[in-house]
């Protein structure tokens, strides 16, 4: 069964700083694997899909990298805003789920993110 | 921009209880979804449908649960009989690819069952 966890639960930054949060997954046999943003009481953004064939996924100041084999993803944030604050969920996408209409993603528990003005 | 959409925001009901959560998916997804997150724990996956048939759900998903496309636009989640621990929050989710392709979350809409 897919596992996915998310290191570390919570992080407090200063605004200016970069930072990492990481993501890894016990089963390297995924599809894809997806970041999102989940500010609270609120849904999901999404932030990044990289696909398995992929080494990395940028979108302005978010870069995300894949490295399947060894089970983990990071998401890479520069020069951070108090506006980041929010937990970062990562998700991963099975490869035997790969049939049509079928998208079961296993979710990580987040990384609750603060950025201190 | 596109985006999903749900109703209500937060539903209040007493245990026992028939509650259906709508969503109304992107327009030209093909592609739906509903996840749920309980307070503090991780999202969870319920079921997937498409082409008007549910094509995968999890253990979570039982025959308390179903899911329908009454018209082109709505997808309803249906719970017939609430427990105390129905009470989470629900996403509706939708894309538009078979494989490649995001998932577009809505807001969701947070039931508490009393």
């Amino acid at each position: 069964k897919q596992e996915v966890t998310q290191i570390p639960a919570a992080l407090s930054v200063p605004e200016g700083e970069n930072l990492v949060l990481n993501c890894s997954f016990t089963d390297s046999a995924i599809y894809n694997l997806q970041w999102f943003r989940q500010d609270p009481g609120k849904g999901l953004t999404s932030l990044l899909l990289i696909q398995s064939s992929q080494r990395e996924q940028t979108s302005g100041r978010l870069n995300a990298s894949l490295d399947k084999s060894s089970g983990r993803s990071t998401l890479y944030i520069a020069a951070s805003q108090p506006g980041d604050s929010a937990t970062y969920l990562c998700a991963v996408r099975p490869e035997r789920y790969s049939g049509a209409g079928s998208y079961q993603l296993t979710f990580g528990k987040g990384t609750k993110l603060s950025v201190i003005p | 921009e596109p985006e999903v959409t749900q109703t209500p925001s937060h539903q209040v009901t007493q245990m026992g209880q028939e509650v259906i959560l709508r969503c109304v998916p992107i327009s030209n997804h093909l592609y739906f979804y509903w996840y749920r997150q309980i307070l503090g724990q991780k999202v969870e996956f319920l079921v997937s449908f498409y082409n008007n048939e549910i094509s995968e759900k999890s253990e979570i998903f039982d025959d308390q649960f179903s899911v329908e496309r009454p018209d082109g636009s709505n997808f309803t989640l249906k719970i017939r009989s609430t427990k105390l621990e129905d009470s989470a929050m629900y996403f509706c989710a939708s894309k538009m690819t078979r494989n490649t392709g995001e998932l577009f979350f809505g807001e969701g809409s947070r039931l508490t069952v009393l």
